[in-house]
This record gives structure tokens, C-alpha cells and sequence, in this order.
């Protein structure tokens, strides 16, 4: 079994509509999750990180982080197509450590 | 501008023929690190260093070799390159952690696609 699991898609939206992107985790050492947006044939960054359980919002990005069932989401609100991207989770134990486990990505198309 | 550079883009060699993969950053940054990714795989780290002279493996070392002799520069070496190292390789960069519940961004490469024959 994978560390990080996560669905591949594709996922396909229409323009607009909100999307919904998950990770679960057997690692409950992890203490940092990330998500991270990789265009095509560019390398990933970093979208959004949260620190522990809760939830975090910007602009048009909510990240939540469900420890105690080692779910994370991304959920995108008014979804458009220059959102078309893969978006890989990442986690991290943290401290003195940077070595993040990622999932495999998903890979979302937003049509218009 | 900061970034990540990583040299080559695309290199296609054949079995056994030694080659050497680039990587330099520009932002100060103590932590390097190398990513290979895979269809079906994600991103799976070979090596990373924590500061000049500090390297240690990742999940996936077997195969490869790197050196950090200078801060900006992190080579990644295949001495002897087999088909199965044929992946899309990813350099990064950030600041080394040291304080709990601050996350220091890794900064990414734009990729080096290596192909084995």
C-alpha cells in the first residue's frame, strides 16, 4: 500500500463549476500537507500548504486536512481553464527534515 | 529572477554511457533535493542534501549518485544508466527547516526527461 493515495482521473469540469480533489494517508507522522499544481511539461509548485488539521482559503482555494481520518482536499470554487493542470498532494513529517511523499497526481481539465 | 535551472531538457543516451544531470539555484537555499517521476508513480526522491558536503538517500537512491560541493549546485550522476532510470527528473531547492509549523516552499526544476535505450 501506498504512503499517499490519490485518485489519477483525468477529472473533467465544466468552466465554473467547483472541484473536489482528495488525498488519503497511512503516515500519522505527517504534519505538513501540501498542494501543488503542475502544468504541462513544467515542474510542480506550490499552490497551498497547511500545517496540521483544519481548513485554509485563498482566492478561489480551500485546502482541508482531516488528520484523525488522514484525508486532505483541495477544492477549487469557480473552476476556469487555466486551472487545467495536474495537482499533486504532498506531505511532510517537518522539523529538521524537507523530504516530502507524494501522491501520484490528478489531473483535472476545466472546459469552457 | 530566482529559480531552478536544470541542464539538460531532454537527453536520450544509451545503456552504460555515463552522464551527469545539472542542477543550480540561485536563492541561497541550504536543502536540495532530486525527484524522479513516473507514470503511476508520482514523484519519488532519489537524493537530497541538507547543506554543502551533506547528502544522504531518499526512497529511490539505487542507481544514482550526487555530490554538493558548492550551494547553488546539485548534480545528479548516473554512472552506468539502464533503460529502467528513463524518467522525468526533478531538481528543488528551499530553505532548511527549522521552525515547527513554518513550511519552507521547495522550489522545482522545470524537469529533465531522460531516456535510456
Amino acid at each position: 500500500q501506498k504512503e499517499v493515495e490519490q485518485d489519477p482521473g483525468p477529472l473533467s469540469v465544466p468552466e465554473g463549476a467547483i472541484v473536489s480533489l482528495n488525498c488519503t494517508y497511512s503516515n500519522s507522522a505527517f504534519q505538513y500537507f501540501m498542494w501543488y499544481r503542475q502544468y504541462s511539461r513544467k515542474g510542480p509548485e506550490l499552490l497551498m500548504y497547511t500545517y496540521s488539521s483544519g481548513n485554509k482559503e485563498d482566492g478561489r482555494f480551500t485546502a482541508q486536512v482531516d488528520k484523525s481520518s488522514k484525508y486532505i482536499s483541495l477544492f477549487i470554487r469557480d473552476s476556469q481553464p487555466s486551472d487545467s493542470a495536474t495537482y499533486l498532494c504532498a506531505m511532510s513529517e517537518g522539523g529538521t527534515a524537507s523530504k516530502l511523499t507524494f501522491g501520484t497526481g490528478t489531473r483535472l481539465q476545466v472546459t469552457l | 529572477e530566482a529559480q531552478v535551472t536544470q541542464n539538460p531538457r531532454y537527453l536520450i543516451t544509451v545503456t552504460g554511457k555515463k552522464l551527469t544531470v545539472t542542477c543550480s539555484q540561485n536563492m541561497n537555499h541550504e536543502y536540495m533535493s532530486w525527484y524522479r517521476q513516473d507514470p503511476g508513480l508520482g514523484l519519488r526522491q532519489i537524493y537530497y542534501s541538507m547543506n554543502v558536503e551533506v547528502t544522504d538517500k531518499g526512497d529511490v537512491p539505487e542507481g544514482y549518485k550526487v555530490s554538493r560541493k558548492e550551494k547553488r549546485n546539485f548534480p545528479l550522476i548516473l554512472e552506468s544508466p539502464s533503460p529502467n532510470q528513463t524518467s522525468l527528473y526533478f531538481c528543488a531547492s528551499s530553505l532548511r527547516p527549522r521552525v515547527l509549523a513554518r513550511y519552507n516552499e521547495q522550489f522545482f526544476g522545470p524537469g529533465t526527461r531522460l531516456t535510456v535505450l
